[in-house]
């Protein structure tokens, strides 16, 4: 069975930095493309970022230059660095596999972590 | 960034009704195209991929239709479990996006 469990959520200041982590069981984070969607609270969802399994990225304009996707195969982990943070960048973070080579779009997920940016 | 406009953005619906969401792209995207289930506090669930393939373990009342800009989302006969909100999703090129969602809700 597939598990992923996001932590790192927390409540930062404007400005401020924050590193998240996904860690997976049951397959290989290196295997499979891995990506962040978050969700503002009592909005839609919004696609984050991808890391390839060749290690190729990709971001949304709204986080591009300031937030960095990498994954340590080590600890069968995800990241999400997030720098100069926003009030605007406030919501749910999740992380999902994204098995497009294979046919299917993002079809496992975590249970989120909350990021709360505000003074 | 390809926009995804669902319609409409909320519904009011009965047990075993049958209820159709639309879903329209701003460029062609082929059948690139996937419908995810949310409930309140929960992680979104896939349901359909490549427009209109059930991912396993989905109730088959749930399919999807359509290609190129114009999809759907059938559900055939409305069962409780099923009030929720539901997002199309383009896996075509990246940036991804995804619709606005559509909430569905008790009548």
């Amino acid at each position: 069975e597939f598990q992923l469990v996001e932590s790192g959520g927390a409540l930062v200041q404007p400005g401020g930095s924050l590193r998240l982590s996904c860690t997976v069981s049951g397959f290989a984070v290196g295997d499979f493309f891995m990506a962040w969607v978050r969700q503002a609270p009592g909005k839609g969802l919004e696609w984050v970022s991808v890391l390839f399994t060749g290690g190729i990225t990709y971001y949304s304009d709204s986080v591009k230059g300031r937030f960095t996707i990498s994954r340590d195969s080590s600890k069968n982990t995800l990241h999400l660095q997030m720098n100069s943070l926003r009030v605007d960048d406030t919501g749910v973070y999740y992380c999902a596999r994204d098995a497009s080579t294979q046919g299917l779009p993002l079809d496992f997920w975590g249970q989120g972590t909350l990021v709360t940016v505000s003074s | 960034a390809i926009q995804m406009t669902q319609s409409p953005s909320s519904l009011s619906a009965s047990v075993g009704d049958r209820v159709i969401i639309s879903c329209r792209a701003s460029q062609g995207i082929r059948n690139d195209l996937a419908w995810y289930q949310q409930r309140p506090g929960k992680a979104p669930k896939l349901l359909i991929y490549a427009a209109s393939h059930l991912q396993s373990g989905v109730p088959s009342r749930f399919s999807g239709g359509g290609s190129g800009t114009d999809f759907t989302l059938t559900i055939s006969s409305l069962q409780p479990e099923d009030f929720a909100t539901y997002y199309c999703f383009q896996d075509n090129n990246y940036p991804q996006t995804f619709g606005q969602g559509t909430k569905v809700e008790v009548k």
